[in-house]
């Protein structure tokens, strides 16, 4: 199994601010299949990335991932208030597909 | 709009089953993968199981292997879980989401709660 480790854990920062998580995998994903979820108190994660840096409807541009083989990040450029939330990623290359275990960006 | 309606969760002790169901609409549902992914209290996310279009390929995570069954009703646009030997570490909100990778989760979920 693949076993996906986020980091930071937590990460306190204020609006506008630039938000860097990563995600870093234990062994290759193939084909750089790693996607990002957003999740918010009471809702269902939402898929803001696949295929790493591919972003799906409606998510806006400040919102980017990058990376390729192990070490992947998801970067909000300019955070606003709507940004702060729990962040997970998921790597879909192999079965079982793993997720990690999430970072909170919180306001600062 | 996609749309995803979970029921059937419920308070169930150790040993236990339920069946799991998920409504889905605005969108070709025959033509897709599905997946349950669950989320214990508190926790993280976890897959859990997925099925192909026509149901015969289906895919679980070791943890849940004779135990859970995924199914697909196609006429009905509705997807199924039936969990049996509920251990109390299943205990989570399982949400269906469409896609068999990438999980396209719209729903609230249904929270499966094993306790005696």
């Amino acid at each position: 199994e693949i076993v996906l480790t986020q980091s930071p854990g937590t990460l306190s920062l204020s609006p506008g601010e630039r938000a860097t998580l990563s995600c870093r995998a234990s062994q290759s994903v193939s084909n750089n299949y790693i996607a990002w979820y957003q999740q918010k108190p009471g809702q269902a994660p939402r898929v803001l990335i696949y295929g790493a840096s591919s972003r799906t409807t409606d998510i806006p541009d400040r919102i980017s991932g990058s990376g390729s083989g192990t070490d992947f990040t998801l970067t909000i450029s300019r955070l606003e208030p709507d940004d702060f939330a729990v962040y997970y990623c998921q790597q879909y290359g192999r079965s079982p597909h793993t997720f990690g275990q999430g970072t909170k960006v919180e306001i600062k | 709009e996609v749309q995803m309606v979970e029921s059937g969760g419920g308070l169930v002790q150790p040993g236990g089953s339920l069946r799991l169901s998920c409504a889905a609409s605005g969108f070709t549902f025959s033509a897709y993968w599905m997946s349950w992914v669950r989320q214990a209290p508190g926790k993280g996310l976890e897959w859990v199981a997925n099925i192909n279009q026509d149901g015969s390929e289906r895919y679980y995570v070791d943890s849940v292997k004779g135990r859970f069954t995924i199914s697909r009703d196609n006429a009905k646009n509705s997807l199924y879980l039936q969990v049996n030997s509920l251990r109390v570490e299943d205990t989570a909100v399982y949400y269906c989401a469409e896609g068999g990778g990438v999980f396209n989760m719209r729903g609230q979920g249904t929270l499966v709660t094993v306790s005696s």
